[in-house]
Order: structure tokens, then C-alpha cells, then sequence
């Protein structure tokens, strides 16, 4: 299994930008698939969900109207679409995989880091 | 601040036991999982459904929950168990991270 981030990069205040994750070594569109981020010196903080076939979405009340979460089947891959950046929105985001679409993630990407500066 | 508290540091001895716990409303009624995240890597499930340890995590890893209290525990620390933990409920379509515990091993 291998989750894969990337597109992250430095953004100014009000910009946007779109991140990807790409899956590999297993059935990725068979499952639910979550954005998780950390801010420096925070914690873990979920961002967002999608289900496996794309048709029910979810985010945190503090990205909710600004972030927009997608899947790309013949990609294998989830985007996530940020708008409207702030500047505490600068954090490593990585996607991670809902094995049994229980609500906890059994794989993590490495991470992509955004600076919003 | 976070609905499910957890100490923010919590020091052992190697080969002792370390206990972090995960307070919460959202404890008693939900599945908790733990992940262990060390620096510049991915964070690692280490205990999901309360206390069935993920796939290759050693057996010193072993999950519990007691009314709204969920605990993570670890026996025989060894050095290379320090990290931070988080425990994390699934509720009303929506993830919850506790706060974080620094796990030191001195």
C-alpha cells in the first residue's frame, strides 16, 4: 500500500491551490479516503472525507466552504482544492485510507507541506 | 481546543510500562483508535476499535476503555516507542484528533 501527496508548495493569503494523493498497491477506489493535516508545533487535525465512489463528502468546520475533496478513478487518486487560503492553513497535509469505512485511517502518505505566506 | 484530552507528556523508563489516556464524551460511545506519529514520518495506526492492534504493531501495544476514558498502553518501553500519540473517535461524520501526547523515554 502506498499513498503518495503532492502539489503543496508557498501561497499567498487568499490563493489557491490543489493537492493530490495517488494510491498504489491496492484497490484504491474501493476506499473511503480522508485528508489529514498538522499545522507546525500542532496536532493531527482532519480536514476531510470522501467516500469510495466519490458521493458523500465531509469537512472540519474551519476548512468547510473553502476546500473542495474529489476522487479521480482512472488517476487512482483524491484531490483536494484549496481556496481562500489563510495563513493557518500552513501545514503538512496528508491523505490516509479508511480501511473499512469505520472512521479511522490505516495508511498515511508522506505528507505534502503548505506554507500560506 | 480539543473535545478528547490527553496529557501533553507522559516520561518512562525503558521496560516500564507507559499509560496515556484519551478523555472524552465522545469516548465512551465511539470506536477510538491511537496513532503513533515520530518527526518527518507518517503517522502509524497502532490500535483501532478500542483495543485490536493493527497489522505488524508488537504486542506491547494493547488499547482499553473505561467509561468516557480511553487508555493506550505499552509494556516494556523500549527507546524506540518515543513519539507522540493521538487518539482519534469517528463522530456525527467527522474525525477527532485528541490534543497529542509526547511520549518520552529517558
Amino acid at each position: 500500500v502506498q499513498l503518495v501527496e503532492s502539489g503543496g508548495g508557498l501561497v499567498k493569503p487568499g490563493g489557491s491551490l490543489r493537492l493530490s494523493c495517488v494510491g498504489s498497491g491496492f484497490t484504491f477506489n474501493n476506499y473511503y479516503m480522508a485528508w489529514v493535516r498538522q499545522a507546525p508545533g500542532k496536532g493531527l487535525e482532519w480536514v476531510s472525507f470522501v467516500s469510495d465512489r466519490g458521493d458523500t463528502v465531509f469537512y472540519s468546520d474551519s476548512v468547510k466552504g473553502r476546500f473542495s475533496v474529489s476522487r479521480d478513478a482512472a488517476r487512482n487518486a483524491v484531490d483536494l482544492q484549496l481556496h481562500s487560503l489563510r495563513l493557518d492553513d500552513t501545514a503538512v497535509y496528508y491523505c490516509a485510507r479508511d480501511p473499512a469505512s469505520s472512521g479511522f485511517f490505516d495508511s498515511w502518505g508522506r505528507g505534502t507541506l503548505v506554507t500560506v505566506s | 481546543s480539543s473535545e478528547l484530552t490527553q496529557p501533553p507528556l507522559v516520561s518512562v523508563s525503558p521496560g516500564q510500562t507507559a499509560t496515556i489516556t484519551c478523555s472524552g464524551s465522545k469516548v465512551g460511545s465511539r470506536f477510538t483508535s491511537w496513532y503513533q506519529h515520530k518527526a518527518g514520518q507518517s503517522p502509524l495506526l497502532v490500535i483501532y476499535q478500542y483495543d485490536r492492534r493493527a497489522s505488524g504493531i508488537p504486542e506491547r501495544f494493547s488499547g482499553s476503555t473505561s467509561g468516557n476514558t480511553a487508555t493506550l498502553t505499552i509494556s516494556g518501553t523500549q527507546s524506540v516507542d518515543e513519539a507522540d500519540y493521538y487518539c482519534q473517535v469517528w463522530d456525527r461524520n467527522a474525525a477527532l484528533f485528541g490534543g497529542g501526547t509526547k511520549l518520552t523515554v529517558l
